[in-house]
C-alpha cells in the first residue's frame, strides 16, 4: 500500500518570504500522480499544484512550485513571496492509476506572520 | 455550477443511531470517494466508486455502507453510530483519468454523543 509522509506538522513563514513544505511517499509503481491541496479554515479542499510522475520537469503555478525527486520519492512544495492568504493546512496526496483512490499525508499547518 | 454538494453540513447523532450522508455531483464524474478527517490527521479513504453500480472498500470501511445507483449520487450510510465516528467527512469526485484532481464537497462535521 502507498504511504505519504509529511514530517512537518507545523511551519511558519514571514510574509513575503519563501517556505518549503516537505512530502515523501512510498510506492512500487512507476506511473502515478502527486498533488498538493490547501485547506483553509473554511474546510474547503483546494488544489494547489499537480505533478505527473512521468514528467521530469517540476510543476509550477505562479508562486507555487514543486521539487519532485522521483528516485528519492520526494515531493516538496515551495511557496514564494508568502501572503497572509496562504495560511492554511497543506496536504500532499498520491494517486495511482486507479483514480478513485488517493492517499493523503497528515498535513502541515502553515502560519504566515505579518 | 454546483460541483460536489454534501448534506448536511453539521449533524449530531446519539450512539446507535443510523443516518445517511448525502453526496451529489453534477460534473458527470465517474469516480467518487468518501474520506474522513480526524484532528491532526489527513484524509483517510472510507469507500470509493469507479462508476455506477461499482463500489469498493478503502482504508477504514468498518461501520459504513455505500451504494452508487446513479453517476451523480454516492450516499454514505452509518449503520449504528459510535463516538469513534465523530469526524469531518468529505465526498470527492473526479474524472476517469488519474491526472485530474479530485473535487471536494464542503464537508460534514459529524458528532456522535
Amino acid at each position: 500500500a502507498q504511504t505519504v509522509t509529511q514530517s512537518q506538522p507545523e511551519m511558519s513563514v514571514q510574509e513575503a518570504e519563501t517556505v518549503t513544505l516537505s512530502c515523501t511517499y512510498d510506492t512500487s509503481e512507476s506511473d502515478y500522480y502527486l498533488f498538493w491541496y490547501k485547506q483553509p479554515p473554511s474546510r474547503q479542499m483546494i488544489l494547489v499544484i499537480r505533478q505527473e510522475a512521468y514528467k521530469q520537469q517540476n510543476a509550477t503555478e505562479n508562486r507555487f512550485s514543486v521539487n519532485f525527486q522521483k528516485a528519492a520519492k520526494s515531493f516538496s512544495l515551495k511557496i514564494s513571496d508568502s501572503q497572509l492568504g496562504d495560511a492554511a493546512m497543506y496536504f500532499c496526496a498520491y494517486r495511482n492509476t486507479n483514480a478513485g483512490k488517493s492517499t493523503f499525508g497528515d498535513g502541515t499547518t502553515l502560519t504566515v506572520k505579518p | 455550477n454546483a460541483g460536489v454538494t454534501q448534506t448536511p453540513k453539521f449533524q449530531v447523532l446519539k450512539t446507535g443511531q443510523s443516518m445517511t450522508l448525502q453526496c451529489a455531483q453534477d460534473m458527470n464524474h465517474e469516480y467518487m470517494s468518501w474520506y474522513r478527517q480526524d484532528p491532526g490527521m489527513g484524509l483517510r479513504l472510507i469507500h470509493y466508486s469507479v462508476g455506477a453500480g461499482i463500489t469498493d472498500q478503502g482504508e477504514v470501511p468498518n461501520g459504513y455502507n455505500v451504494s452508487r445507483s446513479t453517476t451523480e449520487d454516492f450516499p454514505l450510510r452509518l449503520l449504528s453510530a459510535a463516538p469513534s465516528q465523530t469526524s469531518v467527512y468529505f465526498c470527492a469526485s473526479s474524472k476517469g483519468t488519474s491526472r485530474t484532481e479530485a473535487f471536494f464537497g464542503q464537508g460534514t462535521r459529524l458528532t456522535v454523543v
